[in-house]
């Protein structure tokens, strides 16, 4: 299994703002997945991340308002850019992959909540 | 495309009480089939998860069988508790990305 971590838990912003979430691994990983989750609904995939080549975006999800890294196996970002009220969410970041036996494991979330 | 396709909660029932969460897909080939559970305020939890047809995952009391021929993964437990309150998922993975079922609140009441 992994164990994966997320920063900051939860956060208060302000309109027009962003806010950079941040992911770890204690293994290393071929893919991770950025997903949001609105209140009381299943989740909804953003993009893939995989190291050493562009994300990849989810039909309604775009590179400038979600900008995501993935600079080494057991790290990535997800950027929430120009933040409006509507991206208030839980976005989660999940680690999976053949070394994983093809399991996703999933961080505790990060909770925002634009004001 | 593949699609997941659980039963509407909420679900409510009274502790020691049997537990049948309905989950059925549509895929091309044999994907692999998961549970996954989310506790209030938390991320989601792996549960358990069957691989190829007429396996049986298992975990925490909860069990889950591969139907190939009913294209199902049902969730079952035999006796629930309060501590089992909390939201399921079933999902299935199709070139390594979940596909998601809508999610099942389950409510246990003592």
């Amino acid at each position: 299994s992994a164990v994966i971590s997320q920063k900051p838990s939860r956060d208060i912003c302000q309109r027009g703002t962003s806010l950079t979430i941040q992911c770890q691994v204690d293994s290393q990983v071929t893919m991770m997945f950025w997903y949001r989750q609105q209140p009381g609904q299943s989740l909804t995939l953003i993009a893939t991340a995989n190291q050493g080549s562009e994300a990849t975006y989810e039909s309604g999800f775009v590179i400038d308002k979600f900008p995501i890294s993935r600079p080494n196996l057991t790290f990535s970002t997800l950027t929430v850019s120009n933040m409006s009220p509507e991206d208030s969410s839980i976005y989660l970041c999940s680690a999976g992959g053949r070394g994983l036996m093809e399991t996703q494991y999933f961080g505790p979330g990060t909770r925002l909540l634009v004001l | 495309g593949d699609s997941v396709t659980q039963m509407e909660g909420p679900v409510t029932l009274s502790e020691e009480a049997f537990l049948t969460i309905n989950c059925t897909y549509t895929a091309t080939g044999y994907p692999s089939l998961f549970w996954y559970v989310q506790y209030p305020g938390e991320g989601l939890q792996l549960l358990l998860k069957a691989t190829k047809a007429d396996d049986k995952g298992s975990n925490k009391g909860f069990e889950a069988t591969y139907r190939k021929e009913t294209t199902s993964f049902h969730l079952e437990k035999g006796s629930v508790q309060v501590s089992d309150s909390a939201v399921y998922f079933c999902a299935l993975l199709s070139n390594y990305q979940l596909i998601w079922g809508a999610g099942t609140k389950l409510i246990i009441k003592p």
